[in-house]
């Protein structure tokens, strides 16, 4: 399986920072790779697919970059409705397989 | 508007059988793969497999093979996941997701999660 590991676990960043997230995948995967927002008690939103294509009404702050195994998250100026979870996903090859996960809260 | 609607939370014990619904509107059900994924309490996501509503083909996970059965009924857009001999480790909610583009992509809408609780 392919192993996805996500830096770092947990981010801690002040309203308008610039804010990035890492992905690794243990084996390339091209750019089949995408970012989930998951808050609380919710389901995961697509943000980003296809390692760089912003989700339709996803707002433009979010975008995502790499190929192969390297893959970032970034938000362009942090907002207090960003706190969240975010997960990198492959879908590459079966099984699919997600990062742990990464927290990011609000200084 | 595009929703996948669940069933609502189970318990179970040990060594029984639990079975979920996804019902899909606002699309054409046979269009797009319906994934399945769980996410144990503080985990993160675990994919399990897909089944595709045109024909009712499925893959899962090879670590669910054997135990899990996904089914669909067209007439009423809903898929359904069964997962069998049930232990403390299925503790999860289960969410069905919609393939973005048909098959083999990302998950563009998610259902709202199926809390399922396997007790000793």
């Amino acid at each position: 399986d392919i192993q996805m590991t996500q830096s770092p676990s947990t981010l801690s960043a002040s309203v308008g920072d610039r804010v990035t997230i890492t992905c690794r995948a243990s084996q390339t995967i091209s750019s089949w790779l995408a970012w989930y927002q998951q808050k609380p008690g919710k389901a995961p939103k697509l943000l980003i697919y296809k390692a760089s294509s912003l989700e339709s009404g996803v707002p433009s702050r979010f975008s995502g970059s790499g190929s192969g195994t390297e893959f970032t998250l970034t938000i362009s100026s942090l907002q207090p409705d960003d706190v969240a979870t975010y997960h990198c996903q492959q879908y590459d090859r079966y099984p699919y397989t997600f990062g742990q996960g990464t927290k990011l809260e609000i200084k | 508007q595009v929703q996948l609607v669940q069933s609502g939370a189970d318990v179970k014990k040990a060594g029984a059988s639990v079975k979920v619904s996804c019902k899909a509107s606002g699309y054409t059900f046979t269009d797009r793969y319906i994934h399945w994924v769980r996410q144990a309490p503080g985990q993160g996501l675990e994919w399990m497999g897909w089944i595709k509503p045109y024909s009712g083909g499925t893959n899962s996970a090879q670590k669910f093979r054997g135990r899990v059965t996904m089914t669909r009924d067209t007439s009423i857009s809903t898929v359904y996941m069964e997962l069998n001999r049930l232990s403390s480790d299925d503790t999860a909610v289960y969410y069905c997701a919609r393939d973005l583009l048909g098959e083999d992509d990302a998950f563009d809408m998610w259902g709202q999660g199926t809390m399922v609780t396997v007790s000793s």
